[in-house]
């Protein structure tokens, strides 16, 4: 069974430009969710989806982050335009319910210069 | 304000010794607690859980404390195995209103020495 996958696992932009991740949860897991780790820091709880649909997005830090999750399934989260706080390690986790252990993805390293 | 306090940056430990890593938290309504390992270049892996009904979770060589009065959790790793050095997150969550999350702290990067 594939694990959570996340894609670009590295991506470095420039200040004010536009960069889209994607997650693809484990097939089945109707709970997505997005955190970001600052290093060093903790990791740090941005949203929830359960299945389409935003269940908590009280850690979405601005309106330059935008998340979307299309029915249901695979998942975005777009930052527009970045920002150089913006840098740091955005993890995807998905779950079947919501009381459960999350399953990881590796991680994209997003760098704003 | 950060609800989930791993107050120890780093530990190490010699190979075959214990390891205890600590977790304090604030929230006196967190009902579940979890700790992931994490490889460099990893997403985190879950590694044992404990239910605030229970106070001790036995996994093997890995076993969780939880003293509520204290809000207080610990992760004991016994024996030891260099295979363990990796940074532990303990997380918390709480099952109100309809939302349900994790708050994870800032880890503790555990060296276990051969």
């Amino acid at each position: 069974e594939a694990g959570v996958t996340q894609f670009p696992s590295h991506s470095v932009i420039e200040k004010g430009q536009t960069v889209t991740l994607r997650c693809d949860p484990i097939s089945g897991h109707d709970n997505l969710y997005w955190y970001r780790r600052v290093m060093g820091k903790e990791i740090k709880f941005l949203l929830h989806f359960v299945k389409e649909s935003k269940q908590d997005e009280s850690g979405m830090p601005n309106n330059r982050f935008l998340a979307e999750r299309t029915g249901g399934t695979y998942s975005t989260l777009k930052v527009q335009p970045a920002e150089l706080e913006d840098s740091g390690v955005y993890f995807c986790a998905s779950s079947q319910t919501v009381h459960e252990k999350l399953f990881f993805g590796s991680g994209t390293q997003l760098s704003v210069l | 304000d950060q609800q989930v306090k791993q107050n120890s940056p780093s530990l190490s430990v010699q190979e075959g010794r214990i390891s205890i890593l600590n977790c304090d938290y604030t929230n006196s309504m967190f009902d579940y607690f979890l700790w992931y390992k994490k490889y460099p270049a990893e997403g985190p892996t879950f590694l044992i859980s404990i239910s605030s009904i229970k106070d001790k979770n036995e996994d093997g060589r890995f076993t969780v404390f939880l003293n509520k009065s204290a809000k207080h959790l610990s992760l004991h790793i016994v024996p030891s195995q260099p295979g363990d050095s990796a940074v532990y997150f303990c997380a918390a969550s709480q099952d109100s209103s309809g939302t349900y999350k994790y708050i994870f702290g800032t880890g503790t990067r555990l060296k276990v020495l051969a």
